[in-house]
């Protein structure tokens, strides 16, 4: 059974650019979470869909923002880069029901200059 | 999500158990016990979770305490690819839409 993809692995940007990750679930996994790992804040969770729709998200500005479409798939968006956006950005899927466990893709590691 | 406390990090020698502790003293009665590793370089790993009995996977054990304020995982013998950083987290059953916390874990060196 194929993992979490995530693609790109590696993303630089530039101050005020905009950036499109993109994530892959499990196969027949309906629910995707984003989280920022930082080395200052560790893992901070960014927000979670389930079967096309956001259920719950986490402390971060507008600027963040999400999709997920039919197929599972989800995107997540950055717009405006900040330096502060320098993270590894990683994804995981689950079955959505409450103690499913999380499987995390390698992330994306996104640069901002 | 209640709590939890790990030490910052531990060091083992290959092929010995390993024993790390979480203490959760503020844990509800309904909360579960999940345990997740991060090796370099990749995205956090499922190890195990539990409720309230000890609990046995290919991976690791985990022995949970009678009043549940504190859970041990245990690794029975630690190899140089289980060194990782590993989060003990708390899940509360009747929440939707999945947002770990996943505190700052204990570092796990293994040394050959």
């Amino acid at each position: 059974k194929a993992g979490v993809t995530q693609t790109p692995r590696y993303l630089i940007k530039t101050r005020g650019q905009q950036v499109t990750l993109s994530c892959s679930p499990i196969s027949g996994h309906r629910s995707v979470s984003w989280y920022q790992q930082t080395p200052g804040q560790g893992l901070q969770f960014l927000f979670e869909y389930f079967s096309e729709t956001q259920r719950n998200k986490g402390n971060f500005p507008g600027r963040f923002s999400g999709r997920q479409f039919s197929n599972s798939r989800s995107e997540m968006n950055v717009s405006t880069l900040e330096l502060g956006d320098s993270a590894l950005y990683l994804c995981a899927s689950s079955l959505g029901q409450v103690i499913s466990p999380l499987h995390f893709g390698n992330g994306t590691r996104l640069t901002v200059t | 999500d209640a709590k939890t406390t790990q030490p910052n990090s531990m060091e083992s020698n290959e092929e010995e158990p390993v024993h790390l502790p979480c203490n959760h003293s503020t844990i509800s009665g309904t909360d579960y016990i999940h345990w997740y590793r991060q090796l370099p370089s990749q995205g956090p790993e499922y190890v195990i979770h539990g409720l309230t009995s000890n609990v046995n996977n290919r991976m690791a054990s985990l022995a949970i305490a009678e009043d549940r304020k504190s859970s041990t995982l245990i690794l029975h013998r630690a190899t140089l690819r289980d060194a990782a950083v590993y989060y003990c987290i708390l899940r509360e059953p009747d929440f939707p839409g999945y947002a770990l916390n996943f505190g700052k874990g204990t570092s796990l060196l293994v040394t050959p």
